[in-house]
């Protein structure tokens, strides 16, 4: 059973600081790594693609990708009280098939 | 960015209704799309995958006959639960993937279904 794992929080960060999210894959040979951003009540928004090791930034947003220790993470500088949502981590496995995390719940508080 | 629209926002009807939810690529052709389920504090659960011109790939658990899917082009899929129950009662949200499959999946707003 391939998994994705994400710690469910809520993780709660002073406003202004950075708020860091982890996962874990257990399918070593993913290629493809996604994080959303989900507020209560509405859909998925895709925040960060990563296809390669090391980090890949996007304003205030900064994906972690690291192969070897089948680990991705998401760094939110600067934490704004509007990042407060459900972070979920996704993964394409060998099998083209997106697995999900069951999300992380960030609270940044002011 | 890629959009993805779905309609309705929001269904409230009777037990044994069915009802029809909409997804359209507005800006892309999607020949794959997803359909899921989200219960309330917990996370996606894909129900299938909906192939245009073809047969949807139903996940494990899924009663096709129950929840219809119909890809008829390459910018509408349609889910239809038919005969719903308040056990139906859910968040039903559509994706597509524009591009190769290594792509992200860009999600409509969702359905949000009640059944009395």
């Amino acid at each position: 059973q391939k998994e994705v794992e994400q710690n469910s929080g809520p993780l709660s960060v002073p406003e202004g600081a950075i708020a860091s999210l982890n996962c874990t894959y257990s399918d070593r040979v993913s290629q493809s790594f996604f994080w959303y951003r989900q507020y209560s009540g509405k859909s998925p928004e895709l925040i960060m693609s990563i296809y390669s090791n090391g980090d890949k930034e996007d304003g205030r947003f900064t994906a972690q990708l690291n192969k070897a220790s089948q680990y991705v993470s998401l760094l939110i500088r600067d934490s704004q009280p509007s990042d407060s949502a459900t972070y979920l981590c996704a993964v394409r496995d060998s099998n083209y098939q997106l697995i999900w995390g069951a999300g992380t719940k960030l609270i940044i508080k002011p | 960015g890629a959009v993805v629209s779905q309609h309705p926002s929001r269904v409230i009807c009777k037990s044994g209704t069915s009802v029809k939810i909409e997804c359209r690529s507005l800006d892309f052709q999607a020949t794959t799309m997803f359909w899921y389920r989200q219960f309330p504090k917990q996370s996606l659960m894909l129900m299938a995958t909906s192939n245009e011109g073809s047969k949807a790939t139903y996940e494990q658990g899924v009663e096709k006959d129950k929840f219809l899917i119909n890809h008829a082009s390459l910018t509408l899929s349609t889910l239809t639960v038919t005969s719903a129950h308040p056990e139906d009662s859910s968040f039903y949200i559509c994706s597509a993937r524009v591009g190769p499959i290594n792509q992200p999946q860009h999600f409509g707003d969702g359905t949000r279904l009640s059944i009395l």
